[in-house]
């Protein structure tokens, strides 16, 4: 049983538009979440992390948002940028886990010129 | 720049034998972690560990196991290849704190057959 799920293996995006992915969680011990960005032959990188406490973090064109209520939180990339075309994977961990990351499928998101 | 290496990029095993997967890291990291990435199921924990010569089961332990012998070096050993073990490995250091970034290596692609 995945507790952690992104139910949309690709999306593709206009090169200037929002870019949203999305990631819903099972577990209500989760209490800090990431973002990671992988390339293909690469390994993931980190993007962008939130903690429980918080529902909205940002940094420059990457947004993320939590939902604790929905157990849902979603990346935007504002505007997207060719170089954005990547597989991006939602994380979650619990202190409970001592803070093991549980990895989502990951989305293929391609940004279209 | 935090830089985790693996030892192959790609590396083609026949069932049965045995596969070391060597993992190096340069940051003084005092956690490492081996992962394996497949398709639709994201990144799944295999072994990781906190420090020298200790180790601690993932989520998908069987088949293999782990060495760390010094601090900069997680080896990952698959003791009798078989073909479901095909898949992309990751190796992960860490920091100490456990909300700390995970950085990655490359990722060895490994092929049994």
């Amino acid at each position: 049983d995945q507790q952690v799920k992104q139910n949309s293996p690709s999306l593709s995006v206009q090169e200037g538009r929002i870019s949203i992915l999305n990631c819903d969680y099972t577990n209500s011990m989760f209490d800090y979440f990431l973002w990671y960005k992988k390339y293909p032959a690469e390994g993931p990188t980190f993007l962008i992390s939130i903690s429980s406490i918080k529902d909205k973090n940002e940094d420059g064109r990457f947004t993320v948002f939590l939902n604790k209520s929905a157990k849902h939180l979603s990346l935007h990339i504002v505007p997207s940028q060719p170089g954005d075309s990547a597989v991006y994977f939602c994380a979650a961990s619990a202190l409970d886990s001592n803070y093991q990351l549980i990895w989502g499928a990951g989305t293929k998101l391609i940004i279209k010129p | 720049d935090v830089k985790v290496t693996q030892s192959s990029r790609y590396l083609v095993k026949r069932t049965g034998e045995k596969v070391f997967l060597e993992c190096v890291q340069d940051m003084d990291h005092e956690n490492m972690f081996w992962y394996r990435q497949d398709p639709g199921l994201g990144l799944r924990l295999i072994y990781f560990s906190y420090d020298v010569k200790m180790k601690e089961k993932g989520d998908i332990p069987e088949g293999y196991s782990v060495s760390r012998e010094k601090k900069e070096r997680f080896s990952l050993i698959l003791e009798s290849a078989s073909t479901n073990q095909t898949s992309m490995y990751l190796c992960a250091s860490r920091p100490g704190g456990v909300q700390d970034t995970q950085y990655f290596g490359p990722g060895t692609r490994l092929t049994v057959l």
